[in-house]
């Protein structure tokens, strides 16, 4: 899981602004995904991508957006139509193959609106 | 889709003791339940995962046993130490996706707290 990277740490954003969170891989992963933690939630799917130029929406996909122009990269927008954004954020890849269903996690990135 | 239970949700046990925490899965085609371990302010790290093909699995103080007709498993930790304190969370496969990932569904997590 030291292959995957998030940054920032922390992020700040007032109401209506739009933020990018990014998240990076080095494992070669085809699969990337990202997930919001709220306190007693455990781990909420926003969205996710198998491949390259490709990718669905998670159970609360509302209020983000995602791409993944490459394999490496796959950045999450929180726009201010999301209305509760302030969370922990946490980015996860993981690839087909033997024991591939392993998901990796990232640091996190932890968003507070001010 | 698939809706994962997690009891309980706190869990308090002095250092030596066992700890068991519980899931149940509601999709009768999930194949795979891994569990997670996250310390404050960390990423969840995978401690140990099942297959649907097998009952039980163990790797040192850590344990994972299955029911699939049930539709539920169990973490057991064994003399559990101060270092085993944190938040679990346990998870299931939703479904199978073309690229052969899958999708994760979680529980929403036990703080467990060992005790010196």
């Amino acid at each position: 899981d030291g292959g995957i990277t998030q940054s920032p740490k922390y992020l700040f954003r007032k109401e209506g602004q739009n933020v990018t969170l990014s998240c990076e891989q080095n494992l070669n992963h085809d699969a990337m995904y990202w997930y919001r933690q709220d306190p007693g939630q455990g781990l909420r799917l926003i969205y996710y991508s198998q491949i390259v130029n490709d990718f669905q929406k998670g159970d609360i996909a509302e209020g983000y957006s995602v791409s993944r122009e490459k394999k490496e990269s796959f950045p999450l927008t929180v726009t201010s139509a999301q209305k509760n954004p302030t969370a922990f954020y946490l980015c996860a890849s993981s690839t087909p193959g033997q024991g591939a269903d392993t998901q990796y996690f990232g640091p996190g990135t932890r968003l507070t609106v001010l | 889709g698939e809706n994962v239970e997690q009891h309980p949700s706190t869990l308090s046990v002095q250092e030596g003791d066992s700890a068991v925490i519980k899931c149940t899965y509601s999709d009768s085609a999930s194949n795979y339940f891994p569990w997670y371990k996250q310390e404050l302010g960390k990423r969840p790290q995978l401690i140990i995962d099942i297959r649907s093909n097998v009952g039980e699995k163990k790797d040192q103080r850590i344990a994972v046993t299955l029911n699939k007709t049930a539709k539920h498993f169990s973490l057991h930790i064994t003399e559990t130490q101060p270092e085993d304190s944190a938040v679990y969370f346990c998870a299931a496969s939703d479904r199978y996706s073309g690229a052969g990932s899958y999708q994760l569904t979680f529980g929403k997590g036990t703080k467990l707290s060992v005790i010196p």
